[in-house]
């Protein structure tokens, strides 16, 4: 079956850095993606991996290991705005998203 | 670019109503939008995929009696809740992709609050 893990909750100081990571397992596989979710609202793009490595984009970078089907968002520098739900989802052979149920992170002070 | 309206944003009815919930791609033409429910502190759960000029794609449990999916045109897919009651209250949300293959995210719409009372 189709399977997306990721962390219920993580928890970080302002000021910090941070590592969501999410392991999939797909049929077929055409890239990954990851949104940011505040509270009460809909997810907003982030970023999208398709080739092994890391792509940076701003204080925001994420992952892609296709070997190990497994990707990690990276947040720097953290700030208080960044509290959200981030989500994971993997497209599959028909290009169908499968979403993980999110990493609620907190940003203490 | 690549922005999605959804309207109405915030719903409140009685039991038994039909509540229409519209999405629109503004600056790029949707062949595919998506229809997602979310219950409070769950994850996001894909109810349909609707596809212009053809018949919606529903997902398993999902009844299509009820929630009936309408993708007039590449830029306007509609859901309806028929006859709602309290257990259809939840976040629904549309998202679009300006095409739906690789490397094109889905945009989503703002999202509407359905509360049935």
């Amino acid at each position: 079956g189709q399977n997306i893990d990721q962390p219920t909750e993580m928890t970080a100081t302002e000021g910090a850095i941070v590592q969501i990571n999410c392991t999939y397992q797909t049929s077929g596989f055409n890239g990954l993606f990851w949104y940011q979710q505040h509270a009460g609202e809909a997810p907003t793009f982030l970023s999208y991996n398709v080739l092994d490595g890391l792509e940076e984009k701003g204080r925001f970078s994420s992952f892609l290991s296709r070997s190990k089907g497994y990707s990690y968002l990276l947040l720097k520098e953290l700030q208080m705005k960044d509290s959200a739900s981030y989500l994971c989802a993997a497209m599959d052979s028909n290009y169908q998203l499968i979403w993980g149920a999110g990493t609620k992170l907190i940003i203490k002070p | 670019g690549a922005v999605v309206s959804q309207h109405p944003s915030w719903v409140i009815c009685k039991s038994g109503t039909s509540v229409k919930i519209e999405c629109r791609s503004l600056d790029f033409q949707a062949t595919t939008m998506f229809w997602y429910r979310q219950f409070p502190k769950q994850s996001l759960m894909l109810m349909a995929t609707s596809n212009e000029g053809s018949k919606a794609t529903y997902e398993q449990g999902v009844e299509k009696d009820k929630f009936l999916i309408n993708h007039a045109s590449l830029t306007l897919s509609t859901l309806t809740v028929t006859s709602a009651h309290p257990e259809d209250s939840s976040f629904y949300i549309c998202s679009a992709s300006p095409g739906h293959r690789g490397g094109q995210p889905q945009h989503f719409g703002d999202g509407t609050r359905l509360s049935i009372l």
